[in-house]
């Protein structure tokens, strides 16, 4: 199982990002996928999640309202589109493959959005 | 919302037993799962389901789940082991959420 994010970068307050994640070695389509976050020096904050049709999407309340999440599975991949982006988002963004009865059975290594003016 | 408590951190002896606990109101009606997080590095999950060790985790890895405390075991610890834990539940109801425990550093004397 291989999960790679990219897109991270260092963004103003206010400014918007498409993060990706690029899966393999499993069935994309078979699973649902998460978003996970951790600022820096804290612990995990889980941030959103999508099953493997895109028929049901949560996202925590810290940004229900600002941030998308979506996939394509012809792509193996799922995207988090962030807009109005505060100081408070800066973390490393991880992707995880979710499993029943709800956990995170496979990472990627993460990627870094700094959210700084 | 559900919150989960963990102590922010332990110390263990080479050899010993280091217990982390994780509190939340009647937890042992939920399902929670461990993580060990390394500096610079994914976390990596070393008990599912409460109980359940995964493939490549050692047995000195244990779960146990009742009451309003959830608790993960480490046996005859060894510096390897010095990480971050955090436990973790899937929330369930008109609002799906993962919660996590804010974390506890295993630092091995």
């Amino acid at each position: 199982v291989q999960v790679v994010e990219s897109g991270g970068t260092l963004v103003q307050p206010g400014g918007s990002l498409t993060l990706s994640c690029a899966v393999s070695g499993f069935t994309f389509s078979d699973y649902n996928m998460n978003w996970v976050r951790q600022a820096p020096g804290k612990g995990l904050e889980w941030v959103s999640y999508i099953t493997s049709g895109s028929d049901t999407i949560f996202y925590s309340d810290s940004v229900r309202g600002r941030f998308t999440i979506s996939r394509d599975n012809t792509k193996n991949s799922v995207f988090l589109r962030m807009t109005s982006l505060r100081v408070e988002d800066t973390a490393l963004y991880y992707c995880a493959k979710w499993v029943a009865p709800g956990y995170f059975d496979s990472w990627g290594q993460g990627t870094l959005v700094t959210v700084s003016s | 919302s559900y919150v989960l408590t963990q102590p922010p951190s332990l110390a263990a002896a080479p050899g010993k037993t280091a217990t982390i606990t994780c509190g939340g109101n009647n937890i042992g009606s939920k399902s929670v799962h461990w993580y060990q997080q390394k500096p610079s590095q994914a976390p990596v999950v070393v008990i599912s389901k409460n109980t359940d060790r995964p493939s490549g985790i050692p047995e000195r890895f244990s779960g146990a789940n009742s009451g309003n405390t959830a608790t993960l075991t480490i046996s005859r610890v060894e510096a390897g082991d010095e990480a971050d834990y955090y436990c973790q539940v899937w929330h369930s109801g008109s609002d799906h959420r993962g919660i996590f425990g804010g974390g506890t550093k295993l630092t091995v004397l």
